[in-house]
């Protein structure tokens, strides 16, 4: 069974620019959500998708955007990039159905992540 | 503020010996799930083990089995037979009620020394 796969896994951008990440969950994963970890601020949640719809939504600027498509599969976008937003983002994807009993339906599987640097 | 907090940036342990990483949290949510999430340095984060808040039983995954105190907010990680493998950064995190949203603290590193 493939893993969450992220593209590309380094890149490396000027400011003003933007950037689209792109995530495929496992198969069956119907949920995707996207973090940004960097060494000051840690982990901190960006989005989650599910069937095409975003459900929640972190503390981040309008420049940071996503989408899901039919297929689950996920793609994130920053607009008019700023030295800040250099960081490593990872994308995980879940079952995405109920979050209560022992169905572990909102267990996280990360995949590698996208190396964003801003020059 | 809704808080998952690491108090110990780095540890290490000996191998074949037993280290207990600490997680504390602010909540007050009566249901949600606590997770201890496991990043080695090839950087792709790992379940550990996973905790459901209403459940009394500590959960336990071989090697590993945490602590848990829901009065007292904690969430402790205990390793039990070190391996070289377990060197990592260890993230201890919470979702909110109902939701998929994670709360991570900032990561405990752990090293193994053979």
């Amino acid at each position: 069974k493939a893993g969450v796969t992220q593209t590309p896994r380094y890149l490396i951008k000027t400011r003003g620019q933007q950037v689209t990440l792109s995530c495929s969950p496992i198969s069956g994963h119907r949920s995707v959500s996207w973090y940004q970890q960097t060494p000051g601020q840690g982990l901190q949640f960006l989005f989650e998708y599910f069937s095409e719809t975003q459900r929640n939504k972190g503390n981040f600027p309008g420049r940071f955007s996503g989408r899901q498509f039919s297929n689950s599969r996920s793609e994130m976008n920053v607009s008019t990039l700023e030295l800040g937003d250099s960081a490593l983002y990872l994308c995980a994807s879940s079952l995405g159905g109920s979050t209560g009993g022992s169905s572990g339906a909102n267990v996280l599987t990360f995949g590698a992540g996208s190396r964003l640097t801003v020059l | 503020a809704q808080t998952v907090t690491q108090s110990q940036p780095e540890m290490s342990v000996q191998e074949a010996e037993t280290v207990t990483l600490s997680c504390t949290y602010d909540t007050s949510e009566n249901n949600y799930y606590l997770f201890w999430y496991k990043q080695p340095p090839s950087r792709q984060m790992i379940l550990v083990i996973r905790q459901e808040a209403y459940k009394q039983q500590n959960a336990t995954e071989n090697r590993f089995s945490v602590n848990f105190q829901k009065a007292a907010k904690s969430f402790s990680l205990k390793i039990s037979d070190s391996q070289l493998g377990d060197t990592a950064m260890y993230f201890c995190a919470r979702t909110t009620s109902g939701t998929y949203k994670y709360i991570f603290g900032t990561g405990t590193r752990l090293k193994v020394l053979a």
